[in-house]
């Protein structure tokens, strides 16, 4: 059964610095990753969406990576703002599964 | 990318009554999904409604107490039968366009039971 992972949980930086967002998953035999964010009380939003054949994907302030082999997956985001401030959720799809497999979230606060 | 909307956005409702929610997508989709997010907590998916056919429920739903609807390709309504305290969520609506493209959700419906 997959699992995925998210570190931190919670995560506060001051605003224009440049951070990193972890997930980890435990099956490699994935078919995609996705990375949303989701605003309080909000629905999700898709950030970036990363083939299994794919080491990485970009727009505009935001870079994924991803490294099955090593079952890990990171969120780049350059010079933060306080409107990045959200939790930030990684999904995986694995193999043939009809469903995305959610990480329990990083809360970013970007501080002014 | 989908544009999703879902009514209602927020209800309180009374122990033993029932919900039904609507899931409008502004184009055609192959899947569509419904997931709950219990306070605090990341998403579990209650069940995958295909149009044509009845809904696939995981494990731990079942359709008496989330019975489903899929009339075409653009609108699915959840149904939270019976409710209880411990049913007090935000459910959401989630679409593919085809197995495996990039899934949209829409804004969320929160649910409080008393």
């Amino acid at each position: 059964k997959q699992e995925v992972t998210q570190i931190p949980a919670a995560l506060s930086v001051p605003e224009g610095e440049n951070l990193v967002l972890n997930c980890s998953f435990t099956d490699s035999a994935i078919y995609n990753l996705q990375w949303f964010r989701q605003d309080p009380g909000k629905g999700l939003t898709s950030l970036l969406l990363i083939q299994s054949s794919q080491r990485e994907q970009t727009s505009g302030r935001l870079n994924a990576s991803l490294d099955k082999s090593s079952g890990r997956s990171t969120l780049y985001i350059a010079a933060s703002q306080p409107g990045d401030s959200a939790t930030y959720l990684c999904a995986v799809r694995s193999g043939s599964a009809r469903q995305l497999t959610f990480g329990s979230g990083t809360q970013l606060t970007v501080l002014p | 990318s989908a544009v999703i909307s879902q009514k209602p956005s927020r209800d309180i409702c009374q122990r033993g009554t029932s919900l039904t929610i609507q899931c409008q997508v502004d184009s055609q989709v192959t899947m569509m999904f419904w997931y709950r997010q219990q306070p605090g907590q990341s998403l579990t998916l209650i069940a995958t409604a295909n149009q044509g056919s009845e809904a696939t429920y995981e494990s731990g739903f079942v359709i008496d107490k989330f019975p489903i609807s899929r009339p075409n390709l653009t609108f699915s309504t959840l149904t939270v039968s019976n409710m209880s305290p411990e049913d007090s969520s935000i459910y959401l609506c989630s679409v593919e366009e085809d197995w495996g493209y990039e899934q949209y959700f829409g804004p969320g419906t929160r649910l409080t039971v008393t």
